[in-house]
């Protein structure tokens, strides 16, 4: 099976603008979450979409959103953009919520 | 508030020795844990999961204890290789999310 694929896995952006990053799960999952990763914070939880639901959500402002599709694709949107946005965007796929995760690669956002 | 608490020196060993990484938690009451690898610039990779009621798990090179009395999981590489160098990440369910650690960085020297 392909794994979790990830795109872009790099960004560059300027304060103020937003941006949609999307994700791709395993075949058959239905679980998607989403992280962001900083060297201050580490890894921390965006939120989860089951079955184009969100499920949970982190604690993150409004400005950070998401959506999954029918086909369990799913994309995040990040708007009105700040210097500390920048980090490391992980998307990961389970079959259900409890299971292991299996992460894509990552987009690297970089906000100017 | 709910704390995952993971060695944030690095662990430097030499080749064939055993590396021991260390994860204590407070505030959560956990079904199982999980273990994760992550190298430099990609997304972590699942490594084991152990249950509460497990007291060890083994995967090849790899062995995990839980002890939900002190609230604690330890993780062993046993015969570590170079290649073993990377950042170990423990995670707990908190209900709705799944909490990380921030991990351990391990350095396997030859």
């Amino acid at each position: 099976k392909a794994g979790v694929t990830q795109t872009p896995r790099y960004l560059i952006k300027t304060r103020g603008q937003q941006v949609t990053l999307s994700c791709s799960p395993i075949s058959g999952h239905r679980s998607v979450s989403w992280y962001q990763q900083t060297p201050g914070q580490g890894l921390q939880f965006l939120f989860e979409y089951f079955s184009e639901t969100q499920r949970n959500k982190g604690n993150f402002p409004g400005r950070f959103s998401g959506r999954q599709f029918s086909n369990s694709r799913s994309e995040m949107n990040v708007s009105t953009l700040e210097l500390g946005d920048s980090a490391l965007y992980l998307c990961a796929s389970s079959p259900l919520q409890y299971n292991e995760q299996f992460f894509g690669p990552g987009t690297r956002l970089t906000v100017l | 508030s709910q704390k995952i608490e993971q060695n944030s020196e690095a662990l430097n060993i030499q080749e064939g020795k055993t590396a021991t990484l260390t994860c204590n938690y407070t505030n959560y009451s956990p079904a199982y844990l999980q273990w994760y690898r992550q190298d430099p610039g990609r997304g972590p990779v699942f490594l084991l999961l152990i249950r509460e009621n497990e007291k060890e798990k083994r995967k090849e090179r790899l062995k995990v204890t839980f002890d939900t009395t002190l609230k604690q999981s330890l993780f062993h590489i046993t015969a570590s290789q170079p290649a073993d160098s990377a950042t170990y990440l423990c995670a707990l369910w908190s209900g709705y999310a799944l909490n990380f650690g921030k991990g351990t960085s391990l350095l396997v020297t030859p």
